[in-house]
């Protein structure tokens, strides 16, 4: 599993209300990733970083913001909870192997807004 | 712009039949890298195979095999003598660099096997 552990698994939110979701890895990877999976739309870069204090937008980075304030963790926050941001959202990292670099994803994280 | 294809939504077969999953992409780079993912029932991302551009030698590890073909852009994925083990949803993934030189996956729409006794 690359030693990456999302939490919390599933929640429940109302529209309107901060969440975070914490991804925290154990492996000092330099590069970690927050995509969003969505029916018909596969999944979706919605930031990324490249190290501590390092982040980037990807494609579809509006309603969400992160912070990397050390190397193993990576949050996501939605400042106020809509309910198109009900989605599966999966943590990455990059992991560098013989051959090149994969991306190696943790379980997901089930949001539901009401 | 980057985009994955792929255009099999759904496809159920029998155990022990051939199935092929199609995946066709578009880049501009010249450089640029080629995934499989499958997602089980259970939810989570499994990483089965990435494909560089300079590469087309097609691989085979054990039923599964990957036909990559610069020319069609198309990144096919077969699985020989399915089982319902491989019924999951399956992603074919285009990756380019990013700035501060990270990468960003773009997943295809995904393809849904069936197998069935």
């Amino acid at each position: 599993d690359a030693g990456i552990t999302q939490s919390p698994r599933h929640k429940v939110t109302e529209t309107g209300t901060p969440v975070t979701l914490r991804c925290h890895q154990t492996e000092n990877h330099r590069y970690m990733y927050w995509y969003r999976q969505d029916p018909g739309h596969g999944l979706r870069l919605i930031h990324y970083s490249y190290g501590v204090k390092d982040t980037d937008k990807g494609e579809v980075s509006d309603g969400y913001s992160v912070s990397r304030s050390k190397t193993e963790d990576f949050l996501l926050t939605l400042e106020s909870a809509t309910s198109s941001q009900t989605s599966v959202y999966f943590c990455a990292i990059r992991v560098e192997g013989m051959g090149g670099t994969e991306a190696f994803f943790g379980q997901g994280t089930r949001l539901t807004v009401v | 712009a980057q985009k994955v294809t792929q255009a099999q939504t759904e496809i159920s077969v029998v155990e022990k039949e051939d199935v092929t999953l199609d995946c066709v992409y578009e880049t501009r780079d010249t450089t640029y890298y080629l995934f499989w993912y499958k997602q089980p029932p259970s939810g989570e991302l499994v990483f089965l195979i990435r494909r560089n551009s300079f590469d087309e030698q097609n691989e085979i590890s054990g039923r599964y095999s990957w036909n990559f073909q610069k020319s069609t852009s198309s990144f096919n994925f077969t699985i020989t003598a399915s089982q319902v083990v491989d019924s999951a949803v399956y992603f074919c993934a285009l990756r380019r660099e990013l700035t501060g030189g990270g990468n960003k996956l773009t997943f295809g729409t995904g393809t849904q096997l069936k197998v069935e006794l």
